[in-house]
């Protein structure tokens, strides 16, 4: 079956340490993406990448930093410099980007990965 | 800046009790409305996009339409299973750059 994988489903981190969350699609898709999501707020932005070895900033991005190497696979880390990153993690993916009918096509999303510090 | 505004945030119905959900926007060049449908502790499920005032889609009890201004996702005779968040998110942009913003959603809770 083709979907998106995230892992862990539950992460916690101590003060000063950096983690990585897992992002695996097997849609081929082109472009995948990093998002935060935080209760009484709608999802930020964190990271996209449109193509392997390319990469851009969200809203969001301090504290953070990706990887994409593999059209499959984009991992984000949460560094120790991020100061709030007790947050659910969403990653999406989606064939790619375009304009109007089909040619932006919507955002698949994987299951997140919760993360707490304790 | 772009604003998505979701009302009401939280909506309690009978089942078989049939209401609308409402999203807002305030986005300079809409190009897209997005609807997703959100379990508690997992991720966003893609119901519909919509790309013009008029357009509207359905998908069993569910439909979607969109004006200039704003968009109604409308719940025809709900059961216990469409308890969710619902989210709103719409796409703008110019050259190269696009960006979608998403709104806090309501949670639909439906009462047996």
């Amino acid at each position: 079956d083709g979907g998106i994988t995230q892992s862990p489903k539950y992460l916690f981190r101590k003060e000063g340490q950096n983690v990585t969350l897992s992002c695996e699609q097997n849609l081929n898709h082109d472009a995948m993406y990093w998002y935060r999501q935080d209760p009484g707020q709608g999802l930020r932005l964190i990271y996209y990448s449109q193509i392997v070895n390319d990469f851009q900033k969200g809203d969001i991005a301090e504290g953070y930093s990706v990887s994409r190497e593999k059209k499959e696979s984009f991992p984000l880390t949460v560094t120790s410099a991020q100061k709030n990153p007790t947050a659910f993690y969403l990653c999406a993916s989606s064939t790619r980007l375009g304009w109007g009918p089909s040619s932006y096509n919507e955002q698949f999303f994987g299951p997140g990965t919760r993360l707490t510090v304790l | 800046e772009d604003q998505v505004t979701q009302s009401p945030e939280a909506l309690r119905l009978q089942e078989g009790e049939s209401s609308s959900l409402n999203c807002s926007y305030t986005v300079s060049g809409l190009r897209g409305l997005f609807w997703y449908r959100q379990d508690p502790g997992k991720g966003p499920e893609f119901l519909f996009t919509l790309y013009s005032a008029g357009e509207e889609k359905e998908k069993e009890r569910l439909k979607a339409t969109l004006t200039k201004k704003e968009s109604f996702l409308h719940i025809t005779a709900p059961k216990p299973e469409d308890s969710a968040t619902y989210l709103c998110a719409v796409l703008r942009g110019s050259g190269g750059y696009q960006k979608v913003t998403f709104g806090i959603g309501t949670k639909l809770q439906v009462i047996p």
